[in-house]
């Protein structure tokens, strides 16, 4: 099946520092998603990308997706401890010619992010 | 507007015992989606209702998971018997349908399921 392999698995960072973390696949995604996961929370939408090439933005947040439809980034600037908590990639198929994207979401294995104050 | 909800949020239960999930979907949302994180690995789908039906059921592990969803509002997925592999966070999800393009889905809290 189709498998999303996410770098680093882990980061510990300084408040106000930069973190990069990304997604990639050996198949094609037609929207690439980012989640993060709260300590006892289910995973919340911060970013969707929906164009191969597209570049988005949310606050602090930044996301692209690739060119090859294969891979994504997050970029998160200037980090502040909450922060802290899990990142997931998530890649969802083509449903129909229209191309929405629709069904299952295929995640990759998470990012722990720790922020020193 | 009310989130999705699940419950329980914890269960521990021995091994061979019978445990069933909840799931609550947001109001109006036709698709709902179960899926499933075992430690430290990724989550991964189980299977989704398009209304009472089921769309897509190729995550299921086996035939000790059975889901429901009748009349199409809230879902349940019994587990029975359980085994030691099957402890891990069950997420539910919903979104509104295929006819909104770019659909989202939204996550509830998860059931942690813990078997001994």
């Amino acid at each position: 099946g189709q498998q999303l392999n996410q770098s680093p698995q882990s980061m510990f960072i300084q408040e106000g520092e930069d973190v990069s973390m990304n997604c990639t696949s050996s198949s094609i995604f037609n929207t690439w998603l980012w989640y993060k996961q709260d300590p006892g929370e289910g995973p919340v939408l911060l970013i969707a990308l929906y164009k191969a090439g597209e570049l988005t933005s949310n606050g602090r947040l930044t996301a692209q997706f690739g060119i090859t439809r294969k891979d994504s980034f997050l970029n998160i600037s200037a980090s502040i401890p909450s922060d802290v908590g899990i990142y997931f990639c998530a890649g969802q198929p083509i449903f129909n010619a229209g191309g929405t994207s629709y069904g299952k979401l295929t995640f990759g294995q998470g990012t722990i992010l720790t922020v020193h104050p | 507007e009310a989130g999705v909800t699940q419950f329980p949020s914890h269960s521990v239960i021995e091994k061979g015992q019978t445990v069933t999930l909840r799931c609550d979907p947001i109001s109006g949302h036709d698709n709902l989606y179960w899926y499933r994180r075992v430690m430290g690995k990724e989550i991964k789908f189980l299977l989704h209702f398009v209304k009472e039906s089921k769309q897509d059921e190729s995550g299921m592990p086996n035939n000790r998971f059975l889901a429901e969803r009748t009349g199409g509002t809230y879902s349940t997925l019994k587990v029975q018997p359980a085994e030691l592999e099957d402890s891990g966070v069950y997420f539910c999800a919903s979104s509104r349908g295929p006819t909104i393009v770019q659909e989202t889905q939204y996550f509830g809290p998860g059931t942690r399921l813990l078997v001994l």
